[in-house]
C-alpha cells in the first residue's frame, strides 16, 4: 500500500548508543521532514530534506544526522544518544508543488525511550 | 520569525455539543497555509481541514469548521455534534508559501475530552 512507514514503533536503548529510525514513503515525495513530540512542546523539526541528497536543518537537529540517499528513504539517526532525545519521532512527507496547498502526510511515530 | 500559540491545553465537551479550539499566530507574511491535525491516542496525525490565507472564506470539512481572522491571526477550529471519536490532541500549524521550504510551525496543542 502507498504510504508512509515508520520503524521500528518502539525502540528503548541506553545512553551512548547509536540508534537509527527509518522512514519510507511511496509517493516520491520531493519532501521529507523528521519531527519529535514533547509534551508542551508539539512537535519540532529536526531535520528536513527537499531532495534526494538536499538537507537541511529544523529547529532542534543537535546530536542527530540524516541521510538522505534515495527519494523514498529519510532515516534519522542519534549517534550518541542521551536522555533527553527520549522522545516520540515523526516522520512526514510533502509534495512540493508551488501555490499549490499540499498537507504534510505523517507516519505513525517512533517511540523511543533512552536509559 | 513565525510562532504559533494553542492557548488552551485542555478542553471539554458533552457529546453533541459544540466545542471550539483556539489558534492565533504571528507572521508577516500576507500569504501562508494554515492546518489542524488531529492525533488519537494511535498516535496517528491526521489531517482534519486547511485554510489558505488568500482565501476569505472559512474552510469547512462536514463538522468540523474554522473561523479564521486573518487581520487578528486567528484560526480556530469548531467541532459541531462532538463524537466520542473525536477526543485527540488537536495541533495548529502554519506553513509559508514565501520560504518554498514546505516546513510546518506546530502549535504546543489542545487535549480535547468527550464527555459521554
Amino acid at each position: 500500500d502507498a504510504g508512509i512507514t515508520q520503524s521500528p514503533r518502539y525502540k528503548i536503548t541506553e545512553t551512548g548508543r547509536q540508534v537509527t529510525l527509518m522512514c519510507h514513503q511511496t509517493w516520491s515525495h520531493s519532501y521529507m521532514f523528521w519531527y519529535r513530540q514533547d509534551l508542551g512542546h508539539g512537535l519540532r523539526l529536526i531535520y528536513y530534506s527537499a531532495a534526494a541528497d538536499i538537507t537541511d536543518k529544523g529547529e532542534v537537529p543537535d546530536g542527530y544526522v540524516v541521510s538522505r540517499s534515495k527519494t523514498e528513504n529519510f532515516p534519522l539517526t542519534l549517534e550518541s544518544a542521551t536522555r533527553s532525545q527520549t522522545s516520540v519521532y515523526f516522520c512526514a512527507s510533502s509534495e512540493s508543488r508551488q501555490g499549490y496547498n499540499q498537507p504534510q502526510h505523517f507516519g505513525d511515530g517512533t517511540r523511543l525511550s533512552i536509559l | 520569525a513565525q510562532t504559533v500559540t494553542q492557548s488552551q491545553p485542555e478542553m471539554s465537551v458533552q457529546e453533541a455539543e459544540t466545542v471550539t479550539l483556539s489558534c492565533t499566530y504571528d507572521t508577516s507574511e500576507s500569504d501562508y497555509y494554515l492546518f489542524w491535525y488531529k492525533q488519537p491516542p494511535s498516535r496517528q496525525m491526521i489531517l482534519v481541514i486547511r485554510q489558505e490565507a488568500y482565501k476569505q472564506q472559512n474552510a469547512t470539512e462536514n463538522r468540523f469548521s474554522v473561523n479564521f481572522q486573518k487581520a487578528a491571526k486567528s484560526f480556530s477550529l469548531k467541532i459541531s455534534d462532538s463524537q466520542l471519536g473525536d477526543a485527540a490532541m488537536y495541533f495548529c500549524a502554519y506553513r509559508s508559501v514565501a520560504s518554498g521550504t514546505y516546513k510546518y510551525i506546530f502549535g504546543t496543542g489542545t487535549r480535547l475530552k468527550v464527555l459521554a
